[in-house]
């Protein structure tokens, strides 16, 4: 159980292009989805938090007008990277959890590259 | 912040051999979590601990949590070349950060054949 699946795996756009990212969860509702994006060898960096039918409540130093998140159902969240570009590169991971949970479940993550 | 910090950053060691791998954190927590990543994929949820825990077990995993000094542990025992991905402790907010997840900087673990 708690399957978390994202699409595409990995996508490849042009610069000045918008990219969107989708995130399921297939055997429960998600109450809450989150989106981190991860360098290389790195940590992951939580992006933003979204609750289903809210706004999302974006971290510190991410710019909302260009990661736009939308959570309109219990299994579905969209993350899209508008005007990408280069530095925007990255793989970006999303993860699940239904209410009052401690755990996420974590998707497989989407490698974009930005050309 | 309450991010993480693990030691080491890589640890290579042979099968059959014991991991351990530490978390350091820097303000209180509702619980520590860790989770391990295959290269190019996805987190998977191994552990939790929560604040009032000491040690918790799981199969081959071993957790311990000391909230006097901010840390806890991952022990690995008997270890496989399976085992080897990166590990990442997670320290879980109460509050109005409930659910919210730190991730430390990771453990490379390579277990040699």
């Amino acid at each position: 159980g708690a399957v978390v699946s994202q699409h595409p795996s990995r996508v490849i756009c042009k610069s000045g292009t918008s990219v969107k990212i989708e995130c399921r969860s297939l055997d429960f509702q998600a109450t809450t989805m989150f989106w981190y994006r991860q360098f290389p060898k790195k940590s992951l960096m939580l992006m933003a938090t979204s609750n289903e039918g809210s706004k999302a409540t974006y971290e510190q130093g991410v710019e909302k007008d260009k990661f736009l998140i939308n959570h309109a159902s219990l299994t579905l969240s969209t993350l899209t990277v508008t005007s990408a570009h280069p530095e925007d590169s990255s793989f970006y991971i999303c993860s699940a959890s239904y209410r009052g949970a401690e755990t996420q479940y974590f998707g497989p993550g989407t490698r974009l590259l930005v050309l | 912040s309450q991010q993480g910090e693990e030691d080491p950053q890589a640890l290579s060691i042979q099968e059959g051999e014991n991991a351990t791998m530490n978390c350091s954190y820097k303000t209180s927590i509702n619980n520590l979590q860790w989770y391990r990543q295959n290269s190019g994929r996805g987190l998977v949820h191994l552990i939790l601990i929560r604040s009032n825990e000491r040690e918790k077990h799981s199969g081959r995993l071993r957790v311990t949590l000391d909230t006097s000094k901010k840390s806890s542990s991952l022990l690995i025992t008997a270890s496989r070349a399976a085992d080897t991905a990166s590990y990442f402790c997670a320290v879980g907010a109460g509050g109005t950060s409930y659910g919210k997840l730190t991730f430390g900087q990771g453990t490379i673990l390579t277990v040699h054949p």
